[in-house]
């Protein structure tokens, strides 16, 4: 069965440059979500979007901005990244109606 | 709002042995309950859920959980662990009556099965 798709799947950056994050979601699935995870911490909710449209914001830096395409497909873009943005970010994807949320592998960003 | 508080970091256990991980949650409102295991740089994979209906629900891998309106409690059990269950358990909530279904999570806790 197809699953939600991220990329890159490891990424490293210098702080204070741009970063961008893609996840694919699951055929038919309508919603994507996005999470950050820490180390040793639990996933936190960034950003949500229904339908092309931001349906929810969570603890989510300014210098952060996501975007859901007409193919569904989501990018979250990282500007005048941190240390402290060092994390796992997730994305996971439903459907209309559904609560069960499915999670892509994970997109491991390490700042230097 | 929700908060969700998993009551032990660290769980050890030998391999056989029945286990029982502990989750409480806190909201004003109606919640859907999730159990999800993490394996060690993986992604998420959800074990089971409750959203209406019996309260005893059953998920993969043999794993079990019993949402407790009174005790607003969903512990999750299995009665014999495996070396392959050793992995990072995150319980989480959404709210029934919301538009997007975020999750809020708990702390984790990590089950080390030992042989």
């Amino acid at each position: 069965a197809a699953g939600v798709i991220q990329s890159p799947r490891h990424l490293i950056k210098e702080k204070r440059e741009t970063a961008t994050l893609k996840c694919y979601p699951i055929p038919r699935h309508d919603t994507v979500y996005w999470y950050q995870q820490g180390p040793g911490q639990d996933p936190q909710f960034l950003i949500s979007f229904y339908e092309k449209m931001q349906s929810d914001k969570g603890s989510i830096p300014d210098r952060f901005s996501a975007q859901q395409f007409s193919d569904y497909h989501s990018e979250l873009n990282m500007s005048s990244l941190e240390l402290g943005d060092s994390a796992l970010y997730f994305c996971a994807s439903s459907r209309t109606g559904s609560r069960e949320q499915f999670f892509g592998p994970g997109t491991r960003l390490t700042v230097l | 709002a929700q908060s969700v508080t998993q009551l032990d970091s660290q769980v050890p256990v030998f391999e056989e042995a029945p286990v029982e991980l502990r989750c409480n949650y806190s909201s004003s409102v109606s919640v859907y309950l999730f159990w999800y295991v993490q394996y060690p740089n993986q992604g998420l994979q959800l074990l089971l859920k409750y959203l209406s209906g019996s309260t005893l629900v059953k998920g993969i891998n043999g794993f079990e959980a019993e949402f407790n309106k009174s005790q607003t409690s969903f512990h999750l059990r299995k009665p014999s662990v495996h070396i392959s269950d050793t992995a990072e358990y995150f319980c989480a909530v959404s709210d029934v009556s919301g538009n997007t279904g975020k999750l809020i999570f708990g702390q984790g806790t990590t089950l080390q099965v030992k042989p």
